[in-house]
């Protein structure tokens, strides 16, 4: 069965600073993997997807995500955070087929302080 | 292009009750799929519609719930009887295209408290 572990529940960074969001995944063969985010009262957004191809994707807002295979992780970073990105973080693994057979994490709550 | 609006964003019912949501999806996404989204945890797969047709139940669905597609248009996921551990958020989000084309789209969600 396919798995995503986010570890971090909960992450503060300071405003303008680099931010990297763990994602590690279980999941037999070449997964697809996805990066959600979630403000407050709002519905999920995808910020990024990785099929196939390039490890390292880019994605909205600045993000970008590299996929190791070796480490089975595929971790988000942010050169520069701004206030407006505070939100929470989902990672996702699925296979093809549909969005039914995609898993979520936990998530991960971003706060930026000034 | 509205987006996927959810009505009502918030819910507050007596255990035993029955309710109601809907879902009115993007217009022409064939797809439409129901999350449930607890407090500390991300959105767990309950079912999808392909248009009409209901394609797949979660094991989490269980014979309290149903959810309808009657025209492939909108959705209804009724609770009946409900019970304390089904307070929840439950998402909906609809889509169009297949394998790595298909992209989804999420509604803000029905907050789902029951006393």
């Amino acid at each position: 069965a396919q798995s995503v572990t986010q570890p971090d529940i909960h992450i503060t960074v300071s405003e303008g600073a680099s931010l990297e969001l763990r994602c590690n995944y279980s999941y037999g063969a070449t997964p697809y993997l996805f990066w959600y985010v979630q403000s407050p009262g709002q519905g999920l957004q995808l910020l990024l997807k990785y099929f196939s191809g390039d490890t390292l994707v880019q994605g909205i807002k600045g993000f970008e995500a590299e996929f190791k295979r070796s480490q089975s992780s595929f971790n988000l970073r942010k050169p520069s955070v701004h206030w407006s990105d505070a939100a929470e973080y989902f990672c996702a693994v699925g296979r093809p087929g549909g969005y039914q057979k995609v898993t979520f994490g936990i998530g991960t709550k971003l706060q930026v302080i000034p | 292009d509205t987006g996927v609006s959810q009505d009502p964003r918030h819910k507050i019912t007596k255990r035993g009750q029955n309710v109601t949501f809907r879902c009115d999806p993007i217009s022409e996404h064939n797809r439409l799929y129901w999350y449930r989204q607890t407090l500390g945890q991300g959105p767990e797969f309950l079912t999808y519609f392909q248009n009409e047709a209901q394609l797949e139940k979660s094991r989490l669905l269980s014979d309290r719930f149903s959810a309808e597609r009657p025209k492939g248009s909108f959705s209804t996921l009724e609770i009946q009887r409900t019970e304390q551990g089904d307070s929840a958020m439950y998402l909906c989000a609809s889509s169009l295209g297949q394998g790595s084309d298909e992209k989804l789209f999420f509604g803000s969600g029905t907050q789902l408290s029951v006393l």
